[in-house]
């Protein structure tokens, strides 16, 4: 088992709609929970940092986690089309070695005009 | 207020050469970090440098692959006597501190011929 899975899709939405991204893990460790977003040929841009269980909202962006459940989501509303784009979800414990980010494989995202 | 660099954004080696890949951090960052993404893969951690130290290598194949980050300069990843399973993009990322954010570099896309 992986200690991160993600669902690559490909995810394809209308724009305007609300689209949930998920991630599970299976390192109870994992304390600080990151979304980044990835253009075509383009870094990783961090989106979505947080650390607790709960949700946390940017914007049209929310991210919630489960630590109860191993389960983490990121829900954006009123979908444009630039956010096209894959979504990563990466994670890290605390203390020694924190610095290393473990990363889902990538949800590739498709907002339909 | 430039970002995280790297160059060459796109190389080409033939199996044997030698790949040498740069990572200029983020303006006032002394933390660098480099990423592997293998194709249909997330990105997966190799190796963390602050100047002129290599903090942990734990993610680097242990051979053909070396990283450094001198006093001046930019860091390299240097991969050596290349095959075509090295074939991925590269992604370094940099911090102002070890449990600051990461902030990423576009990557350099690595094709073995």
């Amino acid at each position: 088992q992986k200690e991160v899975e993600q669902d690559p899709g490909p995810l394809s939405v209308p724009e305007g709609a609300i689209v949930s991204l998920n991630c599970t893990y299976s390192n109870s460790a994992f304390q600080y929970f990151m979304w980044y977003r990835q253009y075509s040929r383009k870094g990783p841009e961090l989106l979505m940092y947080t650390y607790s269980s709960g949700n946390k909202e940017d914007g049209r962006f929310t991210a919630q986690v489960d630590k109860s459940s191993k389960y983490i989501s990121l829900f954006i509303r009123d979908s444009q089309p630039s956010d096209s784009a894959t979504y990563l979800c990466a994670m890290t414990h605390s203390g020694a070695g924190s610095y290393q980010l473990t990363f889902g494989k990538g949800t590739k995202l498709s907002v339909i005009p | 207020n430039a970002g995280v660099m790297q160059n060459p954004r796109h190389l080409v080696r033939r199996r044997g050469q030698e790949a040498r890949l740069r990572c200029s951090p983020m303006k006032g960052h002394s933390h660098v970090y480099w990423y592997r993404q293998l194709p249909e893969e997330g990105l997966k951690f190799m190796v963390y440098l602050q100047k002129e130290n290599i903090i942990d290598e734990s993610g680097m194949p242990k051979e053909r692959f070396s990283a450094e980050f001198p006093k001046e300069g930019p860091s390299i990843l240097r991969i050596q006597q290349v095959v075509r399973g090295d074939s991925a993009a590269y992604f370094c990322a940099s911090s102002l501190g070890q449990q600051e954010t990461q902030y990423f570099g576009p990557g350099t896309r690595l094709l073995v011929l």
